[in-house]
């Protein structure tokens, strides 16, 4: 079965400080693997997508990663801030273009 | 902002009513697909419609059905309301068939009493 998990479940950093969160994918075949960010009620927002042939990828202080071979992801946040508290859902797309989502990491940063 | 609209924002409905919810892409997509987003949880694929015509349903009863206008703007129709219906419901746009550059609007909160 096609799946997207995601770790940890929450997580609660102060403003300021580094953080990562992680993402294992069973989805196959790949296609492409994306990073949204949800402020609560709202639609999620994309921060980066990657292809198979893409190892790393940044927009500004968000840098993901992939492992394709061992089919992981993870969505590195440099020097957190306030507004960073969301939501981070990870999404990876089979071949025939249908999105799996992950049920998302719940950040908190605090002053 | 995405250029993606929802409406309502908010809606309370009673178990077994009939609910309707809008959606407009963004200018110039001509594909909508409908995701249910309960808390705590990542969206679930409903369906998806290009150029009026259903592409693609994931796993929800017929009691959920869809149509896509000429402008291709969008409605998601939810017959015998539920309490487990209770949910965001997100619609998201792109400009193909492919799923993969979809924006999404801001949703709509349902609640079932």
């Amino acid at each position: 079965k096609n799946q997207v998990e995601q770790s940890p479940q929450s997580l609660i950093i102060l403003e300021g400080k580094n953080c990562t969160l992680q993402c294992n994918y069973t989805v196959s075949p790949f296609s492409n693997l994306r990073w949204y960010k949800q402020d609560t009620g709202r639609g999620p927002v994309s921060l980066t997508i990657m292809t198979f042939s893409e190892n790393t990828k940044s927009n500004g202080r968000y840098t993901a990663t992939l492992d394709a071979d061992t089919k992981q992801s993870s969505l590195h946040i440099t020097a957190s801030q306030l507004s960073d508290s969301a939501s981070y859902i990870c999404v990876v797309s089979e071949d025939t273009d249908k999105l799996i989502f992950g049920t998302g990491t719940r950040l908190q940063v605090f002053p | 902002e995405t250029g993606v609209t929802q409406s309502p924002t908010h809606l309370i409905k009673t178990r077994g009513q009939q609910v309707t919810l809008r959606c407009s892409s963004q200018s110039g997509h001509n594909t909508v697909s409908w995701y249910q987003q309960a808390l705590g949880q990542g969206p679930q694929f409903i369906f998806q419609y290009y150029r009026e015509e259903e592409n693609g349903r994931g796993n929800f009863p017929p009691r959920f059905s869809g149509l896509q206008f000429p402008n291709y703007s969008s409605e998601l129709n939810v017959n015998a309301l539920e309490l487990d219906d209770s949910a965001l419901y997100l619609c998201a746009s792109s400009t193909q068939r492919s799923y993969n550059e979809q924006f999404f609007g801001p949703g709509t909160r349902l609640t079932v009493l």
